[in-house]
């Protein structure tokens, strides 16, 4: 099994650019979720998926968007780049009970410059 | 809001014991959890612990939760400079199976 795979690993942006986070997992898992790690910090959650169809805001949704067509794939949207959002990204995903493993990406590491 | 804070930095000498602290303030929390990052990679569940428990052993780790204090540690046994990395604690955001608040991190330094 593949698990949870993202790409890219490694992007610069230019501010106000746009990009796509690809993330996908092949262990039919319903919740999936973007977390951000800044350095120093511990990860914040962007945005998750209960189901394909269904999103929702985490604590920190500003400037992100999110879209899940499929159980499997869980694209994470930058509309406007902005310095703020250089950080790592990490996508999960877990079976959707109440004592949760999540399995994690390896993270794809954004500079927006 | 809900927090979760934990010291930056740890270092011991292998073969030592490590203990990682972390303090919580949902109390609400029905599972406090640890997970490892390894450099370049994702997190890695390590061990969980149930919020009626005190105490959970597993092979070289052991969890010790103070309820009353909103307190949660982890030992890692006869420490090796396998352990090195990142050690976060996290809870649940209002028990809400993996919306979860996690530390800054504790990065572990072992030492030959």
């Amino acid at each position: 099994n593949a698990g949870v795979t993202q790409t890219p690993k490694f992007r610069i942006l230019k501010i106000g650019q746009s990009m796509t986070l690809q993330c996908t997992q092949d262990m039919n898992h319903n919740y999936m979720y973007w977390y951000r790690q800044d350095p120093g910090m511990g990860l914040k959650l962007i945005y998750y998926s209960v189901g394909a169809g269904i999103t929702d805001k985490g604590e920190v949704p500003n400037g992100y968007n999110v879209s899940r067509s499929t159980t499997e794939d869980f694209p994470l949207r930058l509309e406007l780049a902005a310095p703020s959002q250089t950080s790592v990204y990490f996508c999960a995903s877990s079976v959707g009970t109440t004592n949760e493993k999540l399995f994690f990406g390896s993270g794809t590491q954004l500079s927006v410059l | 809001g809900e927090d979760v804070e934990q010291s930056l930095f740890l270092s011991v000498r292998e073969g030592d014991s490590s203990v990682i602290n972390c303090t919580y303030t949902d109390s609400s929390s029905t599972y406090l959890y640890w997970y490892k990052q390894e450099p370049g990679a994702g997190l890695q569940l390590l061990t969980y612990i149930f919020s009626n428990m005190d105490m959970k052993q597993d092979q070289r780790l052991t969890v010790l939760l103070n309820k009353k204090d909103k307190h949660l540690s982890l030992r890692i046994a006869d420490t090796q400079t396998g352990d090195s990395a990142i050690y976060f604690c996290a809870e649940s955001i209002n028990n809400q199976g993996g919306k979860l608040i996690f530390g800054q991190g504790t990065e572990l330094s072992v030492k030959p």
